[in-house]
């Protein structure tokens, strides 16, 4: 069965500070991978999405994130953390070409200190 | 709407009670998804429809749990005879197809509390 992990649950930085969150899948064959993001108090908004071609994909806000196939992940970076980053990331992936539901990670809750 | 929009957006009910809780996708949007997040649990997923079809409804927990989609639109998530392990944020979303590589737009959820 599909999974995705997120190794990372509670993360805590200081402002500045470089980010890199993982994420794992497991499944056979060709994913869609996302990453999703959830300030407080508000609904889940798409930070950037893998579909083909370049591996290193980038987002709004500053953010990043790389496939890497021979590892089966999809980590979320940025360079410098700003307070306003605080928020719950969520990583999902679907298999590519069908209708099918998003398997989501437990997510990382991200806390930015000044 | 600009956006997903569920209702109600708390609810409060006591065990044993029915609850409906309303999706207005976002106009023109033909898939719908249901997921449900519990406290520290990540987004569980619970049906899927294509129009008003449900091609997978793999993820509904019981036969308490079912939904509807009329006119290719509203959805509406009903659980019967609730219980208090339903209590849970429900979160309706939609894509603009259910093709894979079309993003699903998540509304604010409907945080239901079971007494």
């Amino acid at each position: 069965a599909q999974s995705v992990s997120q190794h990372n649950h509670h993360v805590i930085l200081s402002e500045a500070a470089s980010l890199e969150l993982g994420c794992n899948y497991s499944y056979g064959g060709t994913v869609n991978l996302f990453w999703y993001v959830q300030y407080p108090g508000q609904h889940l908004q798409l930070l950037l999405k893998y579909f083909s071609g370049d591996p290193l994909v980038k987002g709004i806000k500053g953010f990043e994130a790389e496939f890497i196939k021979s590892k089966f992940s999809f980590n979320l970076r940025k360079p410098s953390v700003q307070w306003s980053d605080t928020a719950e990331y969520f990583c999902a992936a679907r298999p590519t070409g069908t209708a099918s539901k998003l398997t989501f990670g437990t997510g990382t809750r991200l806390q930015v200190t000044l | 709407g600009a956006g997903v929009s569920q209702s109600p957006s708390n609810k409060v009910t006591e065990k044993g009670k029915d609850v409906e809780l309303r999706c207005d996708p976002i106009s023109g949007h033909t898939a719908l998804y249901w997921y449900r997040q519990s406290l520290g649990q990540g987004l569980e997923f619970l049906i899927y429809f294509q129009g008003n079809s449900a091609p997978d409804k793999s993820g509904l927990p019981s036969d308490r749990f079912s939904a509807e989609r009329t006119g290719g639109s509203v959805s509406t998530l009903t659980i019967q005879r609730t219980q208090q392990e339903d209590s849970a944020v429900y979160l309706c979303a939609s894509s603009r197809s259910s093709s894979s590589n079309q993003p699903q737009h998540f509304g604010d959820g409907t945080r239901l509390s079971i007494l």
